[in-house]
């Protein structure tokens, strides 16, 4: 069956450029997660939905990030006028969320360069 | 809050030794443990976790980890190491009122022939 996947895999941008990325998590999967991996570091939480509400968004380093998951499927991550500092790896997650301390499935992940 | 360290960042080792990655937490509330593997442009994949019951956790290529909670420890054992091994290693926590991960800074296996 098809795992998590996002789009693009790679995006290099000029500073002050916006970017979207996005998340397809498997299917019938209610949870959905965003990670900041920063080289050489570990996964850091954004932000995190329940269907289509966003019950979490305290990792979301600064007001130029925006996430949404209008129709509880389909997420997308935006970045507005990024800068130098958000290059990194940007992770999506979902789970089923039957109890507590469900597995998270990652997607391979988009690998954002702002030059 | 929680918190998660791995102190080793590097771990080298020869092909079919042991090997154990360490992994402590710090919590104020029960947590959940996992560790996740990470192989060279792919996401995670979940190795094992500990909900509850044994101490003693099974993974899957061999894996197992043992919950400590006077130490609050995890760490990560192997008997025997393959090349195949060889990926970044994420210890990570949720606790019992959250959903999301707190992972640690990650430990590279480095296994040679």
């Amino acid at each position: 069956g098809a795992g998590v996947s996002q789009s693009p895999r790679y995006k290099v941008a000029k500073r002050g450029q916006d970017v979207a990325l996005r998340c397809d998590p498997i299917s019938g999967h209610v949870s959905l997660f965003w990670y900041q991996q920063a080289l050489g570091q570990g996964p850091e939480f954004l932000t995190y939905f329940q269907n289509e509400a966003q019950l979490d968004k305290s990792g979301l380093p600064s007001d130029r990030f925006f996430a949404e998951r209008p129709e509880g499927s389909v997420s997308t991550l935006k970045i507005q006028r990024t800068q130098q500092e958000d290059s990194a790896v940007y992770l999506c997650a979902s789970s089923l969320r039957l109890a507590g301390g469900d597995e998270q499935f990652f997607g391979p992940g988009t690998r954002l360069t702002v030059l | 809050a929680q918190s998660v360290t791995q102190l080793d960042s590097q771990v080298p080792v020869f092909e079919e030794a042991p090997v154990e990655l360490r992994c402590n937490y710090s919590s104020s509330v029960s947590v959940y443990l996992f560790w996740y593997v990470q192989y060279p442009n792919q996401g995670l994949q979940l190795l094992l976790k500990y909900l509850s019951g044994s101490t003693l956790v099974k993974g899957i290529n061999g894996f197992e980890a043992e919950f400590n909670k006077s130490q609050t420890s995890f760490h990560l054992r192997k008997p025997s190491v393959h090349i195949s091994d060889t990926a970044e290693y994420f210890c990570a926590v949720n606790g019992y009122n959250t959903d999301k991960l707190i992972f640690g800074t990650g430990t590279r296996l480095q296994v040679f022939p």
